[in-house]
């Protein structure tokens, strides 16, 4: 089945302590991209990547880092999360044939920083 | 600044009863606009891309058309599994990759 997997889906931890949300996608797509979703805000851009070892910063980077050393996966990192950054996110994947595109996200992360 | 306003905020339908979504931006050199369904906690679902001024798509009861200037999200009799946050989005560069989102429609089917 054609999907995009994140992993945890649901994660609670403290102040400064590293994490990495995992991001899978089983549809050989070039671009991925991480969104996080809070209430009255919407959903907002932190990274997107065009390929391995392409990634580009979106609107609200400050924070997380990413990196795409295979083309499947796409990791969000979290260095030293702050209460802030307490949020729902979404990982997507996407595909260009010709002038066309399609993107698709999976089920989402939700996460607590205390 | 690019911008994406989607309109209105929520929507509460009777079942049967048909309205419309608006979705407006300011995106130059529109390269596509993209519709996306999405439940309460839950990932959003892509429904549609449109791509140039003039084109319809449908998808069982919905109907998405696009201007120069904005996209239309028709609801034609539409049911209680309709309902949920409608989002629109644009890439605001040249790549695919970079999407500005609206803040969504929230609707609700009454039976």
């Amino acid at each position: 089945e054609a999907q995009v997997t994140q992993n945890p889906r649901y994660l609670i931890t403290v102040t400064g302590k590293k994490l990495t949300v995992t991001c899978s996608q089983n549809m050989n797509h070039e671009y991925m991209s991480w969104y996080r979703q809070d209430p009255g805000l919407g959903l907002r851009q932190i990274y997107y990547s065009m390929n391995v070892e392409v990634t580009d910063k979106g609107d609200v980077p400050e924070g997380y880092k990413v990196s795409r050393k295979e083309k499947r996966n796409f990791p969000l990192i979290l260095e030293s999360p702050s209460p802030n950054q307490t949020s729902l996110y979404f990982c997507a994947s996407g595909r260009a044939v010709g002038s066309s595109y399609e993107q698709y996200f999976g089920p989402g992360t939700r996460l607590t920083v205390t | 600044e690019d911008q994406v306003t989607q309109s209105p905020e929520a929507l509460r339908l009777q079942e049967g009863e048909s309205s419309s979504l608006n979705c407006s931006y300011t995106v130059s050199g529109l390269r596509g606009l993209f519709w996306y369904r999405q439940d309460p906690g839950k990932g959003p679902e892509f429904l549609f891309t449109l791509y140039s001024a003039g084109e319809e798509k449908e998808k069982e009861r919905l109907k998405a058309t696009l201007t120069k200037k904005e996209s239309f999200l028709h609801i034609t009799a539409p049911k209680p599994e309709d309902s949920a946050t409608y989002l629109c989005a644009v890439p605001t560069t040249d790549s695919w990759g970079k999407l500005q989102f609206g803040a969504g429609t929230q609707v609700v089917v009454t039976p």
